[in-house]
């Protein structure tokens, strides 16, 4: 099974901070990795698929990069609503994953 | 607007059986693929088992293979998830999750969700 790692697995940013978070997985996944929002008590987001491509209705300030094993999602200005954890997910194949998550919290 | 609404979940014994469904509105159902993901009190995000837009394929967890079954009736606009010999470690909130539709095809992203349903595995 392809692991997946996250860092940082926490950080601490205040409003209008550039963020960035790490996945990396085990193998390589080509571009088949997602980005997930979670706000808390509420169901996660599709933010990004397919590495880079931005989901429809989400903010221009998201932003995804990377192929092969590593990859970067970020957060051009950090709003009030991004005090969340974040997640990556690969599709490429045997099982999906899940990253551990990164929590994003106010400084 | 899209629509995912989880039920079934409740406070059961280890060993017991429970089934949960998955009411779908405001797409056409059929045109996607759908699974369940599952998310432990306050851990991570986990997926369970997918199935395919025609019901034809599904796929599972090493974690749930053999105990959960995922099926869907296009007619009726939902999805279940039977769940047998149930386990402590199954103790978690269950979320039903559409499948992106999206080139190339065999990309698995889930891009609408439900507020999910508590299954809590306690004797």
């Amino acid at each position: 099974d392809i692991q997946m790692t996250q860092s940082p697995s926490s950080l601490s940013a205040s409003v209008g901070d550039r963020v960035t978070i790490s996945c990396r997985t085990s193998q390589s996944v080509s571009n088949y990795l997602n980005w997930y929002r979670q706000k808390p008590g509420k169901a996660p987001e599709l933010l990004v698929y397919a590495a880079s491509r931005l989901q429809s209705g989400v903010p221009s300030r998201f932003s995804g990069s990377g192929s092969g094993t590593d990859f970067t999602l970020t957060i051009s200005s950090l709003q009030p609503e991004d005090f969340a954890t974040y997640y990556c997910q690969h599709s490429y194949k045997g099982p999906l994953t899940f990253g551990g998550g990164t929590k994003v919290e106010t400084k | 607007d899209v629509q995912l609404v989880e039920s079934g979940g409740q406070l059961i014994q280890p060993g017991g059986s429970l089934r949960l469904s998955c009411g779908a509105s405001g797409f056409t159902f059929n045109s996607h693929e759908m699974n369940w993901v599952r998310q432990a009190p306050g851990k991570g995000l986990e997926w369970v088992s997918y199935i395919s837009s025609s019901g034809s394929t599904t796929v599972y967890a090493d974690s749930v293979k053999g105990r959960f079954t995922i099926s869907r009736d296009n007619a009726r606009n939902s999805l279940y998830l039977q769940m047998n010999y149930l386990r402590a470690e199954d103790t978690a909130l269950y979320y039903c999750a559409r499948g992106l539709v999206v080139i190339p095809a065999d990309l698995v992203a889930f891009d609408a969700w439900g507020q999910g349903t508590m299954v809590t595995v306690s004797s």
